[in-house]
């Protein structure tokens, strides 16, 4: 069955950087788009950006501009999110999500999400 | 970017209700939107997408209305199952915006 695994939680020092991964299983990894979503602790849902695996071409929300990437391993079904300079409110769980319908950008498949905790 | 707003922000109903949430654009997004329903604990699963499309496996409860600016998403009988918290999402241009949720308690 389709499937999108991430790794595990990640502690990490305010300044620092992580790097989160999202494996994709039970589909053709290049066919279809994925995206980026964060949830901090008890707060809704953000859309971060999304990767054309096939591409590597990549488009971010602006905050995430400069300091957020997403990158793609193709030979091993898996894409890349990194961040750095985290800072405190950069807390949350982040999601990778496949991108269907024509348009790439409704989400039918979600990673079970990868806690990132940013703490001095 | 667009702003999405969703009323109301918690809603407390009955088994057996008609539900109905509404998700607001700031400005037109045709019908570029998608529902999800995030159950506690768990990751988001899509409902609704073009606004009133119907995803594979999601009970003939749901539905989803609107053109525009003005959404509705309706549980046309609502089950105990069908306690989470619901987002509306816009997908006509990026950042892809998400409303700020309704949480759904069953009273």
């Amino acid at each position: 069955q389709v499937q999108l695994v991430q790794s595990g939680a990640e502690v990490k020092k305010p300044g620092a950087s992580v790097r989160v991964s999202c494996k994709a299983s039970g589909y053709i990894f290049i066919d279809y788009y994925l995206h980026w979503v964060r949830q901090a602790p008890g707060q809704g849902l953000e859309w971060m950006g999304w990767i054309n695996p096939n591409s590597g071409a990549t488009m971010f929300a602006p905050k995430f501009l400069g300091w957020v990437s997403m990158t793609r391993d193709t030979s091993i079904s898996t894409a890349y999110m990194e961040m750095t300079g985290l800072k405190s409110n950069d807390t949350a769980v982040y999601h990778c999500a496949r991108g269907i319908d024509h348009t790439n950008m409704i989400m039918d498949v979600w990673g079970i999400g990868t806690t990132v905790t940013v703490s001095s | 970017d667009i702003q999405m707003t969703q009323s109301p922000f918690t809603l407390s109903a009955s088994v057996g209700d008609r539900v109905t949430i509404t998700c607001r654009a700031s400005q037109s997004i045709r019908t570029w939107l998608a529902w999800y329903q995030q159950k506690p604990g768990k990751v988001p699963k899509l409902l609704i997408y073009k606004a009133s499309s119907i995803e594979s496996g999601v009970p003939s409860r749901f539905s989803g209305s609107g053109f525009d600016r003005e959404f509705t998403l309706t549980i046309s009988s609502l089950q105990p199952e069908d306690l989470a918290t619901y987002y509306c999402q816009q997908y006509d241009s990026d950042p892809y915006t998400f409303g700020q949720g309704t949480k759904l308690e069953i009273k």
